[in-house]
């Protein structure tokens, strides 16, 4: 059963292009939610988080988006560089982040130069 | 400014022995959690421990594994009597209150 689920395995974008990471989840128990980057043989590196009680995070070039109606939430990296290729997990939490994380599957975004 | 330090970065074990994994959360950090990471797969939760106390085992499997955080020292997670389908990445994360930092993992290889 799958609490949270990245339906795009992989995505493909041209450098200065925006790349739009897409999550969604099934628990209505989550209020806290985070995207990890992660390159081969690293650990997860934290990128940004969103509370429930906000539908926007923006922080430099990278902005979440959260639609709790929906539970969907998405990551907008723009512009898009080489080095942001990676897999990105999105993860969710409840009570406020402090609880186990549950990730999904993860999207492995390919900037091309 | 030290992040999460895990060691060792690769391990290798022959079926049946014990493997020993690591984990110094940042200074400060009193939240130690530890995942588990198939190949082609996302991080499972496994365990969730605070100074000398496990708060969260949902996710440990019911024998053979077994975690700490004493008072002192690193967090260490142990695998008795591996078997091959042990073989993943194991990462530790630390945290003060909501974001959880991960270290560089383990690899674990059971031959």
């Amino acid at each position: 059963d799958q609490q949270v689920k990245q339906n795009s395995p992989s995505l493909s974008v041209q450098e200065g292009r925006i790349s739009i990471l897409n999550c969604d989840y099934t628990n209505s128990m989550f209020d806290y939610f985070l995207w990890y980057k992660k390159y081969p043989a690293e650990g997860p590196t934290f990128l940004i988080s969103i509370s429930s009680i906000k539908d926007k995070n923006e922080d430099g070039r990278f902005t979440v988006f959260l639609n709790k109606s929906a539970k969907h939430l998405s990551l907008h990296i723009v512009p898009s560089q080489p080095g942001d290729s990676a897999v990105y997990f999105c993860a969710a939490s409840a009570q406020g982040g402090s609880e186990k994380l549950v990730f999904g599957k993860g999207t492995k975004l390919t900037v091309n130069p | 400014n030290a992040g999460v330090m895990q060691n060792p970065r690769h391990l290798v074990r022959r079926r049946g022995q014990e493997a020993r994994l690591r984990c110094s959360p940042v200074k400060g950090h009193s939240h130690v959690y530890w995942y588990r990471q198939l190949p082609e797969e996302g991080l499972k939760f496994m365990v969730y421990l605070q100074k000398e106390n496990i708060i969260d085992e949902s996710g440990m499997p019911k024998e053979r594994f077994s975690a700490e955080f004493p008072k002192e020292g690193p967090s260490i997670l142990r695998i008795q009597q591996v078997v091959r389908g042990d073989s993943a990445a194991y990462f530790c994360a630390s945290s003060p209150a909501n974001e959880q930092y991960f270290g560089p993992g383990t690899r674990l290889t059971v031959t």
